[in-house]
């Protein structure tokens, strides 16, 4: 079956990065998008953007252009995604999702908390 | 952006009853709509794509319609189980989410 397993909770201070993973199974890792979702109580649900897993080509939405980079490892069937010069706004649980129009299958989601 | 406006904001229900979430699109986004269900610390699970397509092994009480810019969620007879958060998301240009309908029961 389909799994997206994504990688633990961090704890980051400000100004710091944090790399989350998104390890996929069940299927042919090249043969979908992987893309990234933010979940905040203040904002709800916002669309990170989002990496082809054969090419490696990524595609950010605007807002997320210079906090996020995706990355992919085909060999192990992994997806990445940094964040850089965290802030408190940053604090969400970050989701990884199979495709780009509508999202099927989900990562569990990883907490990521910012703070001195 | 597309905006997508989700109403109401909260909905208590009973057991049994027949129960309509709205979800309006700041213009036409051509029935490319879908929406989720997130129970408490879970992901969001996948209800609805392409407007009224159902997603395997959900419910047939799960409905969907709309065209243009207003689209329904309709559960036929709410179950117990059907507390959440309910999400609308639009991918007719970079996908947009509504801020969600939180079902409770009365």
């Amino acid at each position: 079956q389909v799994q997206l397993q994504q990688s633990g909770a961090e704890l980051a201070k400000p100004g710091s990065s944090v790399k989350i993973s998104c390890k996929a199974s069940g299927y042919t890792f090249t043969s979908y998008d992987i893309s990234w979702i933010k979940q905040t109580t203040g904002q709800g649900l916002e669309y990170i953007g989002y990496i082809n897993t054969g090419s490696g080509g990524t595609y950010y939405n605007e807002k997320f252009k210079g906090k996020a980079t995706l990355t992919v490892d085909k060999s192990s069937s992994t997806a990445f995604m940094q964040l850089s010069s965290l802030t408190p706004e940053d604090t969400a649980v970050y989701y990884c999702a199979r495709d780009t129009n509508w999202f099927a299958y989900w990562g569990q989601g990883t907490l990521v908390t910012v703070s001195s | 952006d597309i905006q997508m406006t989700q109403s109401p904001s909260l909905l208590s229900a009973s057991v049994g009853d027949r129960v309509t979430l709205s979800c309006k699109a700041s213009q036409n986004i051509y029935k490319y709509l879908n929406w989720y269900q997130q129970k408490l610390g879970e992901a969001p699970k996948l209800l609805i794509y392409y407007t009224n397509s159902l997603q395997t092994g959900i419910p047939s009480r799960f409905s969907g319609s709309g065209s243009g810019t207003d689209y329904t969620l309709t559960i036929s007879s709410l179950q117990p189980e059907d507390v959440a958060t309910y999400f609308c998301q639009q991918y007719n240009s970079w996908p947009t989410f509504g801020a969600g309908t939180k079902l409770e029961l009365k």
